[in-house]
């Protein structure tokens, strides 16, 4: 039982550059989801994976944006050429899908991306 | 698009006594899940507390308690005997009980200070 784990904690890149986030969801969640924390706009949902279906990709903000999910289990959210708008702590969460916890979200600690 | 108003950024509380943080959302589906979110300085979001929309009792998890207003679109919390722990921001969130992707939908969140 460990919780949802993220990696970095923290990153510092220069504008321009690619960074990937990594998200290891607590085992058996079959549900991930990525949101982006940032000031000026609040939490927002980024992408949601459920199994084996397509992800809802529907808060992406830019196709500099992706993320892939192997083997069910961690996640990596990509995000190429960064822009200093794209600096925020971006969250993950997994959950169960089914049962009476289905709708709970659990939450990793973030990691917080600074673009200089 | 279901949204959720936090209209309080800032509130504070004398140790031991009772604060009530608020909360309201607009929604046009008749069943739906609200959450209360802690998110101490170390980023980690923590449920504190979950309602059911189809329930009219109010959830109450020890010294945490709602008072959901189905009618007026109002879910807001209540703390009692307020500790130093409790000190976070808090936000306030809707999931939606139908639809394949069971995203949260946030508030802009509530900075809770409490003084000694």
């Amino acid at each position: 039982g460990a919780g949802v784990s993220q990696s970095p904690s923290n990153k510092v890149t220069e504008k321009g550059k690619d960074v990937e986030l990594r998200c290891d969801p607590i085992s058996g969640h079959t549900a991930l989801y990525w949101y982006r924390q940032s000031l000026g706009q609040g939490l927002e949902f980024l992408i949601y994976f459920q199994g084996n279906s397509a992800p809802d990709k529907s808060g992406l903000p830019s196709d500099r944006f992706s993320a892939e999910r192997t083997g069910g289990s961690v996640s990596t959210l990509t995000i190429q050429r960064t822009q200093q708008e794209d600096s925020a702590v971006y969250l993950c969460a997994s959950s169960l899908v089914g049962g009476l916890a289905k709708n709970i979200q659990y939450f990793g600690a973030g990691t917080r991306l600074s673009v200089l | 698009a279901q949204t959720v108003t936090q209209s309080q950024p800032e509130m504070s509380v004398q140790e031991a006594e009772t604060v009530t943080l608020s909360c309201t959302y607009d929604t046009s589906e008749s069943d739906y899940y609200l959450f209360w979110y802690k998110q101490p300085p170390s980023r980690q979001m923590i449920l504190v507390i979950r309602q059911e929309a189809y329930k009219q009792q109010n959830a109450t998890e020890n010294r945490f308690s709602v008072n959901f207003q189905k009618a007026a679109k109002s879910f807001s919390l209540k703390i009692s005997d307020s500790q130093l722990g409790d000190a976070a921001m808090y936000f306030c969130a809707y999931r939606s009980a139908t639809g394949a992707n069971s995203k949260l939908t946030f508030g802009k969140g509530i900075t809770l200070s409490v003084r000694p």
